[in-house]
């Protein structure tokens, strides 16, 4: 099964800041994601990372805000642009290995907190 | 779209007994994957078992199992032998069987484990 990091584990950010998310995977891997747990919520999925084009966003969330590079098959990077205190969640990547229906493997999360 | 209800906010049971969580989901489609993911305190989201919708057998994954009934479109999930390290966040999800890698998630159980 895939392993997952992210960076930085935790943050704590001022408004109107940015913030980089990176998710590294040790195996190369088709499908990335990228997924938002707003605090006591679950988890919503913000965008699918496409390797060598743009990402492929869920109704609700724009590049401008949550731009994402995916630049090979085993890293991808989240920005939060522009932050204010309601961005405030925990931010997770997963891959899929096998193809649709097969187990997604989760990051450890980025928790971000926006004063 | 589809939806995913998991109507047990929180749930506690008692060392060595068996719990069962409900999920609901809404869906037209004939073909799609259900899932149970465990989040503990840690963040790490884990796969506990999955169920193809085409498959009419339940699966079972050691003290974890699933009531699967497809016309009722109910997807349970029964812990047996619970342990202390079974508490956590219990997320159903959903996912289409064509044309999306998109896991849609139910808003989760809290589940304690009494010793």
């Amino acid at each position: 099964s895939a392993v997952i990091s992210q960076k930085p584990s935790r943050d704590i950010c001022q408004r109107g800041t940015s913030l980089t998310i990176q998710c590294q995977v040790d195996s190369q891997v088709t499908m990335m994601f990228w997924y938002r747990q707003q605090p006591g919520q679950s988890l919503t999925l913000i965008a699918t990372a496409n390797q060598g084009s743009e990402a492929t966003y869920e109704s609700g969330f724009v590049i401008d805000k949550f731009p994402i590079s995916r630049p090979n098959l085993t890293f991808s990077t989240l920005t939060v642009s522009n932050m204010s205190p309601e961005d405030s969640s925990i931010y997770l990547c997963s891959v899929e290995e096998a193809g649709r229906g097969s187990e997604q493997f989760f990051g450890p999360g980025t928790r971000l907190t926006v004063l | 779209a589809q939806t995913v209800t998991q109507s047990q906010p929180e749930m506690s049971v008692q060392e060595a007994e068996t719990v069962t969580l409900s999920c609901t989901y809404d869906t037209s489609e004939s073909d799609y994957y259900l899932f149970w993911y465990k989040q503990p305190p840690s963040r790490q989201m884990i796969l506990v078992i999955r169920q193809e919708a085409y498959k009419q057998q339940n699966a079972t994954e050691n003290r974890f199992s699933v009531n699967f009934q497809k016309a009722a479109k109910s997807f349970s999930l029964k812990i047996s032998d619970s342990q202390l390290g079974d508490a956590a966040m219990y997320f159903c999800a959903y996912m289409e069987g064509a044309g999306s890698y998109q896991l849609t998630f139910g808003k989760g159980t809290k589940l304690s484990v009494i010793p």
